[in-house]
């Protein structure tokens, strides 16, 4: 199947930890997002990728580390959790232009 | 004022009837506009785009935008349940960037 995955679907941990959320994409896309969606379902970009380029960091906490080792995969490592993190984590790609197909989310929970 | 603003609902219609969505931004230098569909516990899925004022139609659905009165709607003909779920609106804001603005959705309720 043609996609934008990412795993785990769901991850919960303690405060503090470290954690890593992968993704993939098998489109061909070029760009790749991390969004992120609270608990009141607004959906913001955190951080986009051309090709394995940094285009787009939002003001994210520096915990947040996104890391592309090759234009389809995207990965993001969180360090030091904070309950705040809690929150469902999307990673999409798009063709050139703002076209942006979502994956399944990882919903990430901080206890 | 927020980038994109949505009226959070829920709007409730009936099975067949049209469902009006509406959603306004307030960069007047965006580029392109987005309707995504997300289910429940389920990723947006794009349903709709449109750059130019006017319609646009795609089978059951039709994109309105007025750039001079920075308005982008949704329509939904002959509303199904299966319609039920929240409707993000979205908005390119610069020229030369990937970048989406999201606003907070509607949820859309279609009861039979």
């Amino acid at each position: 199947d043609t996609a934008v995955s990412q795993t785990p679907k769901y991850l919960v941990t303690q405060m503090g930890n470290d954690k890593s959320i992968k993704c993939e994409q098998n489109l061909g896309h070029d760009t790749m997002y991390w969004y992120k969606q609270d608990s009141k379902k607004f959906l913001k970009i955190m951080f986009s990728y051309n090709n394995k380029e940094l285009i787009i960091n939002e003001t994210v906490p520096n915990r947040f580390s996104p890391k592309s080792p090759d234009k389809a995969h995207l990965n993001l490592h969180i360090n030091s959790l904070e309950l705040g993190d809690s929150a469902v984590y999307f990673c999409a790609s798009s063709p050139n232009g703002p076209f942006t197909f979502f994956g399944q989310g990882t919903r990430l929970t901080v206890v | 004022q927020k980038e994109v603003e949505q009226n959070s609902g829920p709007l409730s219609v009936p099975e067949g009837a049209i469902a009006s969505l509406n959603c306004t931004y307030s960069d007047r230098g965006s580029q392109s506009f987005f309707w995504y569909r997300q289910y429940s516990g389920k990723s947006p899925e794009l349903i709709m785009s449109i750059y130019s004022n006017g319609d646009k139609e795609d089978g059951r659905f039709t994109a309105q935008l007025n750039k001079a009165s920075q308005y982008v709607s949704l329509l939904i003909r002959d509303s199904q349940p299966s319609d039920s779920a929240t409707y993000l609106c979205a908005v390119n804001p610069l020229r030369n960037t990937d970048k989406l603005i999201f606003g907070t959705g509607t949820r859309l309720q279609v009861f039979p």
